[in-house]
């Protein structure tokens, strides 16, 4: 049972423009969402986070967005740079399931210059 | 510096073997996890800690076995019953309801 959805394995945009991945979530008790960035052979680097009392929260280029009611969250990359190319992997705990994330399976984003 | 470390990046096992994956963390961080990730497949939980000489069971548990007896490390031995052992391992550790930090991770490969 995939608690965590990111039904687009991959996405390629042009550089400069904007970037959406998307997510979905069936388990109501999740709080608290992340999104992570990694390369082939390495760990996933921490992007950005939000707890579900928000709706929304920025940082420079990365903006999540949570839509508790349809269960489901979008990362946005504006602009988009070469260096974005990744795979991108979003993920969600529950503070009442001793806060473990669970992932997603990734969205590979390819940003062409 | 403060990190997570896994020892070592790349590991060959002999069919039957058990096998131990290290990771260490300096960061004084609490929960530590235990992740498998497959070609083409997201992060699936093996294992996962809260709090010294306690853990529990993930989604994929079976074949696998951890220990915390110290804050820093928390060690995954592959067993001989994990029938398809062939992955990419990733340790992480996190305090609660924070953003988990993720080692380099380790390749292993039954030959």
């Amino acid at each position: 049972d995939q608690q965590v959805k990111q039904n687009s394995p991959s996405l390629s945009v042009q550089e400069g423009r904007i970037s959406i991945l998307n997510c979905d979530y069936t388990n109501s008790m999740f709080d608290y969402f992340l999104w992570y960035k990694k390369y082939p052979a390495e760990g996933p680097t921490f992007l950005i986070s939000i707890s579900s009392i928000k709706d929304k929260n920025e940082d420079g280029r990365f903006t999540v967005f949570l839509n508790k009611s349809a269960k489901h969250l979008s990362l946005h990359i504006v602009p988009s740079q070469p260096g974005d190319s990744a795979v991108y992997f979003c993920a969600a705990s529950a503070g009442s399931s001793g806060d473990k994330l669970t992932f997603g399976t990734g969205t590979r984003l390819a940003v062409r210059p | 510096d403060g990190g997570i470390t896994q020892s070592p990046k790349y590991l060959f096992r002999k069919e039957g073997q058990n096998v131990t994956l290290s990771c260490e963390q300096n960061l004084n961080h609490d929960a530590m996890y235990w992740y498998r990730q497959d070609p083409g497949q997201g992060l699936r939980l093996i294992y996962y800690s809260q709090i010294v000489n306690d853990f529990q069971k993930g989604d994929i548990a079976e074949g696998y076995s951890v220990s915390r007896e110290k804050k820093e490390s928390f060690p995954l031995t592959v067993t001989s019953a994990q029938k398809n052992p062939t992955a990419f391992y990733l340790c992480a550790s996190g305090f609660r309801n924070t953003e988990a930090f993720f080692g380099q991770g380790t390749r292993l490969t039954v030959v």
